[in-house]
């Protein structure tokens, strides 16, 4: 089976400190993709990143990065020198190759809020 | 390009009801995915199509069912409309892997948010 847990439903940080939001997965597949989507107050869901399983080179993109393990099935996402704007809410996502198509399996998300 | 858009933003049904949503995907993309998302739940896989077919479906009772258009657009129809039901629901839409195989990232609309009373 296929599943995505975000242990933190919730994170209150104080603007320009770094927080990091955890994602563990679970999957028999071999060959697998995993997602970031931030989803601000408006509701669109935002694609951040997508990495394949075989590529586990962490990944850096401005004030975003990325640490993908998978000997511990992780996929952790640290936003440095974080912004009001940041405040969100954060999903994980997970879809394998074999699924006959597109589906995405969903963490619960983690609510982030940056205080002024 | 332009993005995915789905229509109605807002929607308010009475129990009982049907109701039908739209959505027209990026440019280029024919696979549309639809996502249901409530508070309890959280965000659960609909079904997708691809070339007018649904390639995958979710755990959800046979009231939900959509389509696809030879031009991508896709529709999903809720029937006899539960209190449950209430949820923003989400179109996504991906391009699609070739011969040797990808998932590529889906990209979301604004969602057409349901409210039944």
């Amino acid at each position: 089976a296929q599943k995505v847990t975000q242990a933190q439903t919730e994170i209150s940080v104080v603007e320009k400190e770094d927080v990091t939001l955890d994602c563990v997965y679970e999957t028999r597949d071999t060959t697998y993709y995993l997602f970031w989507y931030k989803q601000p107050p408006s509701g669109e869901l935002v694609f951040l990143i997508r990495r394949n399983s075989f590529d586990e080179q962490n990944e850096i993109s401005g004030r975003y990065s990325w640490n993908f393990q998978k000997s511990t099935s992780s996929f952790n996402f640290t936003i440095t020198a974080s912004q009001v704007v940041d405040s969100a809410v954060y999903f994980c996502a997970l879809s394998w190759l074999n699924n006959a198509g597109n589906m995405l399996t969903f963490g619960g998300g983690t609510r982030l809020m940056v205080k002024p | 390009k332009a993005g995915v858009t789905q229509t109605p933003r807002y929607l308010i049904k009475t129990r009982g009801q049907q109701v039908t949503l739209s959505c027209s995907p990026i440019s280029g993309h024919r696979s549309v995915s639809w996502y249901q998302q409530t508070p309890g739940q959280g965000l659960q896989f609909l079904f997708e199509y691809f070339s007018e077919t649904q390639r995958n479906k979710g755990n959800f009772p046979g009231r939900f069912s959509g389509r696809q258009f030879s031009n991508s657009r896709s529709e999903m129809n809720v029937s006899t409309l539960e209190l449950g039901d209430s949820a923003l629901y989400l179109c996504a839409s991906s391009l699609v892997g070739g011969a040797a195989g990808a998932v590529y990232e889906q990209y979301f609309g604004p969602g057409t948010r349901l409210t039944v009373t």
